[in-house]
């Protein structure tokens, strides 16, 4: 049974970088069968794809974030990682990583991590 | 703005059916592209309730059901519980933006 953990700050000051690694346990991030997913939800608010990413390092992006987000990989880790640049309030969120299957559907979340963005 | 519209509440007693709209276009759902239902409990991860339009992953009671026609898609919940109360989100890809889209989310009370 996957499992995924998000780990990184809480606390992030404006105009700098976030960056979080989701390490997934009980599978292998070297799958075929899935791509690897980051998604937010500001409190309050709907949830919102930011981007995923393939085993080989293939990824894709939300454009309306494109300019500021990095998904990476790293196997050997079983890890994936997101770093979002110059952020804002706006970037306050929970942020989830999922395994996205072909289909398109994030199949299994990760407990989320509360983000916030602030002086 | 979300491309995927869901109505923001529905309610209804226990024992009911309820249904769940997500409303889309001709660059997402009406495109042929899947859509997918999450259920989001108070205070924790979304879960997936719906894969496919229509099939249930292993453990999800055969209570929920989805469908999909033309440019919308529904969710629809019979015998409703207590313990379905939370946020549902429909989630779908669109073509025009190049982007998986989620649905603005329907809040489901138990009277």
């Amino acid at each position: 049974q996957l499992q995924l953990q998000e780990s990184g700050p809480g606390l992030v000051k404006p105009s700098e970088t976030l960056s979080l690694t989701c390490t997934v346990s009980g599978g292998s991030i070297s799958s075929s069968s899935y791509y690897w997913g980051w998604i937010r939800q500001p409190p309050g608010k709907g949830l919102e794809w930011i981007g995923s990413i393939y085993y080989s390092g293939s990824t894709y992006y939300n454009p309306s974030l494109k300019s500021r987000v990095t998904i990476s990989v790293d196997t050997s880790k079983n890890q994936f990682s997101l770093k979002l640049s110059s952020v804002t309030a706006a970037d306050t969120a929970v942020y989830y990583c999922a395994p996205q299957a072909i289909a398109g559907s994030f199949d299994i979340w990760g407990q989320g991590t509360m983000v916030t963005v602030s002086s | 703005q979300s491309v995927l519209t869901q109505p923001p509440s529905v309610s209804g007693a226990p024992g009911q059916r309820v249904t769940i709209s997500c409303t889309g276009s001709s660059s997402n759902i009406g495109a042929g592209y899947d859509v997918h239902w999450y259920q989001q409990l108070p205070g924790t991860a979304p879960k997936l309730l719906i894969y496919g339009n229509s099939n249930r992953p292993s453990g999800v009671p055969d209570r929920f059901s989805g469908s999909k026609s033309g440019t919308s898609a529904s969710l629809a919940i019979s015998g409703l519980q207590a313990e379905d109360e939370a946020d549902y989100y429909c989630q779908s890809y669109d073509s025009s933006l190049s982007v998986y889209v989620f649905g603005t989310g329907t809040k489901v009370t138990v009277l």
